[in-house]
């Protein structure tokens, strides 16, 4: 199946520091989302991104799906930023389910 | 914003015990999933459903594992006899096209 690799697996900031995060995917993709989950452990949705740019407020994503990644940017990180965040695909070849990476756990520090 | 919701959010049971984990997936959705994270481990796949069948399931979806879509709005997992190594979140998932939409998950403790 396919295989998601993000990186770096752990990341600490400083309060008002700019951050990249890292998906690497081995095959074409349908669909490619990026999570964050809290600390209550709810998954949040913060991206559908399958290729191009997006952005919301302080996070942008872009993936490049012939290059076969994604990156998330946070920039001007807050404490409420902590937490993981997870890539996940759901392979262009078969089924529709969604494969997760291991995530990035980020702490922000005050 | 439509959401997918999930009941209970904590449920704790007995080892051997049958439980069924209850989604309301969003109302004109097509596609319906569970996933499931053990504490510190990354989420992973169990089982789709699609046009009242289960399309594919993952290897830890056993035959003590079971879903259902009782009627036009709940779908639900059961497990039928619980082992120490169910206990996870469970998260129930669906989409109609593209964006995978995720309940807040239910956390469920095997003693």
């Amino acid at each position: 199946g396919i295989q998601v690799e993000q990186s770096p697996p752990d990341l600490i900031l400083q309060e008002g520091a700019n951050s990249t995060l890292r998906c690497n995917f081995s095959d074409s993709v349908n669909n490619l989302q990026w999570f964050h989950q809290n600390p209550w452990g709810q998954l949040i949705n913060l991206f559908y991104i399958p290729s191009g740019t997006k952005q919301n407020g302080r996070l942008s994503a872009t993936t490049v799906a012939t290059e076969r990644y994604s990156l998330l940017y946070i920039s001007s990180s807050q404490t409420t930023d902590s937490g993981v965040y997870f890539c996940a695909v759901e392979p262009g070849t078969s089924g529709s389910r969604l494969t997760f990476g291991e995530g990035t756990q980020l702490t922000v520090n005050p | 914003e439509p959401e997918v919701t999930q009941t209970p959010s904590h449920q704790v049971t007995q080892m051997g015990q049958e439980v069924i984990l209850r989604c309301v997936p969003i109302s004109n959705h097509l596609y319906f999933y569970w996933y499931r994270q053990i504490l510190g481990q990354k989420v992973e796949f169990l089982v789709s459903f699609y046009n009242n069948e289960i399309s594919e399931k993952s290897e830890i979806f056993d035959d003590q594992f079971s879903v259902e879509r009782p009627d036009g709005s709940n779908f639900t997992l059961k497990i039928r006899s619980t082992k120490l190594e169910d206990s996870a979140m469970y998260f129930c998932a669906s989409k109609k096209e593209g964006f995978a939409f995720f309940g807040q998950g239910t956390r469920l403790t095997v003693v």
